[in-house]
């Protein structure tokens, strides 16, 4: 298993434009998320989803759109890039018990995005 | 709401000695708790969690987490640090019931002296 994958794995953009960061996960895990992470600030939640065609925002949403069209793939769009969105970008799954509760998750080895 | 508080942002310990890193959470239900550990240039790799049962967990590289109803705590634990225990390490908190995102600490930077 590859695990959680993410390409690519250095990008640097330019103010307003915009790029898709890539996610996929071979363990059939439901659950699959995208954080951001920035110094003394922790891990904060973009976007996540439960499924195949369920999104859903998380803590800082803004600037950012999500998609989950198979089960395996969860692609991060920046709409228009800023600054603002410089980071370390972490992409996620997780899996289900049999009582429908969400256990640990498994991370990609991230994204570094500068935007000039 | 859910919450994570790591009070302390570095902690540092010498090598042989034990380790602590503290961690408080607040949920209105039931916790599922965990640990994760970054190395530079990483992701974020799962230590341990807490579910249900017994209170104390046992984790990879020898790691353990007390977990603390009443004091709303689940601070990490090594008995004998080792120099490539060096890293970031954060505490995470679901509400079992309610709750379909992880929260994530600020984050404790461990560092052991040789």
């Amino acid at each position: 298993n590859a695990g959680v994958t993410q390409t690519p794995k250095f990008q640097v953009l330019k103010t307003g434009q915009s790029m898709t960061l890539q996610c996929a996960q071979d363990m059939n895990h439901e659950y699959m998320s995208w954080y951001r992470q920035d110094p003394g600030m922790g891990l904060r939640l973009i976007h996540y989803s439960v499924g195949a065609g369920i999104t859903d925002q998380g803590e800082v949403p803004n600037g950012y759109n999500v998609s989950r069209s198979t089960t395996e793939d969860f692609p991060l769009r920046l709409l228009s890039a800023a600054p603002s969105q410089t980071s370390v970008y972490f992409c996620a799954s997780s899996y289900r018990d049999s009582e429908h509760f969400y256990h640990e998750q498994f991370f990609g080895p991230g994204t570094r995005l500068t935007v000039l | 709401a859910q919450s994570v508080a790591q009070p302390e942002d570095q902690v540092n310990v010498a090598e042989g000695n034990p380790l602590t890193v503290k961690c408080t959470y607040s949920v209105s239900g039931n916790p599922y708790l965990f640990w994760y550990v970054q190395y530079p240039n990483r992701g974020l790799q799962f230590l341990l969690k807490y579910i249900t049962g017994d209170n104390l967990v046992k984790g990879s590289y020898g790691f353990e987490a007390e977990f603390n109803k009443s004091q709303t705590s689940f601070h990490l634990k090594k008995p004998s640090a080792l120099v490539s225990d060096s890293a970031l390490y954060f505490c995470a908190v679901r509400d079992v019931s309610s709750a379909r995102q992880l929260t994530f600490g600020s984050g404790t930077q461990l560092t052991v002296l040789p």
